[in-house]
């Protein structure tokens, strides 16, 4: 079945500090990928989404590009803040049919930037 | 403009006892619905999910049990809580064949079993 393998952390880092959160995947399609943002005590937030290979998604300074020869969807950011101090989730979607109705999360990383 | 709305927000019962927890989306019809779990340190574990009234598939095994009553309102229940029932309860919705399947999160129910 499909599944999402991310870096489980903590990661620690000073403002201003370059952000990569590894996450790999395992789907037998073309899935859609996504990361989502959990802040302290919310629900979870889309932060951006790529549908097919090479594309990029982007939103608040964060990127990822969907990278089929690695199956990889690593999230970058080149200089965090404080309040990008959340839980990150990796997940994908199975393009069409019946499968399309799930998304399949990581564990998540907790992110905490400190000033 | 789509909301959704999931409560109560914070329930501490007893082991035994019985659950609701109610969702409802306004400004869509339709959607797909799905209740999630995320235990300490476990992630996101899918719970059910459903396609149209009363159509509710499960995904574990569990003590849970939900509900579709009308088009926009999700309901996950049990009649005897456990002590592993306890967690942060997400329901979320998507459009139907949308392509990317961008789910919408309420912002969670927390349970704790005692």
């Amino acid at each position: 079945g499909d599944s999402v393998t991310q870096m489980e952390g903590p990661v620690t880092l000073s403002e201003e500090a370059f952000l990569t959160i590894n996450c790999t995947y395992t789907a037998t399609g073309y899935p859609s990928l996504f990361w989502y943002v959990q802040y302290p005590g919310e629900g979870l937030q889309l932060l951006l989404k790529a549908t097919k290979a090479d594309d990029k998604g982007s939103n608040k300074g964060f990127e990822a590009t969907y990278r089929k020869e690695t199956t990889s969807f690593h999230l970058e950011k080149g200089s965090v803040q404080v309040s990008d101090s959340a839980v990150y989730f990796c997940a994908l979607s199975e393009s069409g049919g019946g499968s399309n109705y799930k998304l399949t999360f990581g564990k998540g990383t907790l992110l905490t930037v400190n000033p | 403009s789509q909301t959704i709305h999931q409560w109560p927000a914070t329930l501490v019962q007893p082991v035994g006892s019985p659950l609701s927890l109610e969702c409802t989306v306004e400004g869509t019809s339709n959607p797909n619905l799905y209740w999630y779990r995320q235990a300490a340190g476990r992630g996101l574990q899918l719970l059910f999910y459903s396609v149209g009234i009363g159509q509710i598939s499960s995904e574990v095994p569990q003590n849970l049990s939900a509900s579709r009553p009308q088009d926009r309102q999700f309901i996950l229940s049990s009649k005897k809580l456990l002590l592993s029932d306890s967690g942060f309860y997400l329901c979320a919705w998507s459009v139907p064949a949308s392509g990317a399947n961008v789910l919408t999160f309420g912002a969670g129910s927390r349970l704790t079993v005692l």
